[in-house]
């Protein structure tokens, strides 16, 4: 079966640690996107990636730091410049925007990934 | 900029129909859909509108007005299932590329 993997589940991260968070699809889609979600908000673009080895900063990257060398995964790094990462991030993908012009994207989620901090 | 405007909450009866506003401001307006998402869990695509009127898929339906920069969902013979966290998002194109910008969410509260 298609779909895209989240792990771990839940993370705990220490203070002054770099943690990652892992994404990978197999539904052979060419862009994938990280997005924080905070209790009882929306979905906030972290960053994005329309295609292998490239990249873009979303909303709020600031703290935070991803890589696409291949095009099943899109790992995400927290880093100790995120000084408040408690959150539960979400991984999608979806087809490459520039093929699908106008038309319909959508966007395809992992089960997520619940940071907290110790 | 860009803004999408959606009620933070609605609570509606078991059975009864209930609508879901949305109004956004975009630079480049290609589509708006809607998602689901179930506490703890992973938003789920419903629907998506680029042209005007009215999508129908089983029980929820989904419109758009352009010209009013306005969409809805309606749900209808609600179930005690379709209490979940509802979502607009507006396919923009930012400089050279597609973005989905997210609503808050509005958190649907299903009663027996």
């Amino acid at each position: 079966d298609g779909g895209i993997t989240q792990s771990p589940k839940y993370l705990f991260r220490k203070e002054g640690q770099n943690v990652t968070l892992s994404c990978e699809q197999n539904l052979n889609h060419d862009a994938m996107y990280w997005y924080r979600q905070d209790p009882g908000q929306g979905l906030r673009l972290i960053y994005y990636s329309q295609i292998v080895n490239d990249f873009q900063k979303g909303d709020i990257a600031e703290g935070y730091s991803v890589s696409r060398e291949k095009k099943e995964s899109f790992p995400l790094t927290v880093t100790s410049a995120q000084k408040n990462p408690t959150a539960f991030y979400l991984c999608a993908s979806s087809i490459h925007s520039r093929l699908s012009g106008g038309h319909q994207e959508t966007q395809y989620f992992g089960p997520g990934t619940r940071l907290l901090v110790l | 900029g860009q803004s999408l405007e959606q009620p933070s909450e609605v609570t509606a009866v078991e059975g009864a129909i209930v609508q879901i506003n949305c109004t956004y401001q975009t630079s480049g307006f290609y589509g708006l859909s809607w998602y689901q998402q179930h506490d703890g869990g992973a938003p789920t695509f419903l629907s998506y509108n680029a042209l005007d009127g009215l999508e129908e898929t089983g029980r929820f339906s989904s419109f758009l007005s352009r010209s009013d920069s306005y969409g809805y969902l309606l749900l209808q013979e609600l179930q005690m299932k379709d209490s979940a966290s509802y979502f607009c998002a507006v396919r923009d194109r930012v400089y050279s590329n597609y973005q989905l910008i997210w609503g808050a969410g509005t958190k649907l509260i299903i009663k027996p």
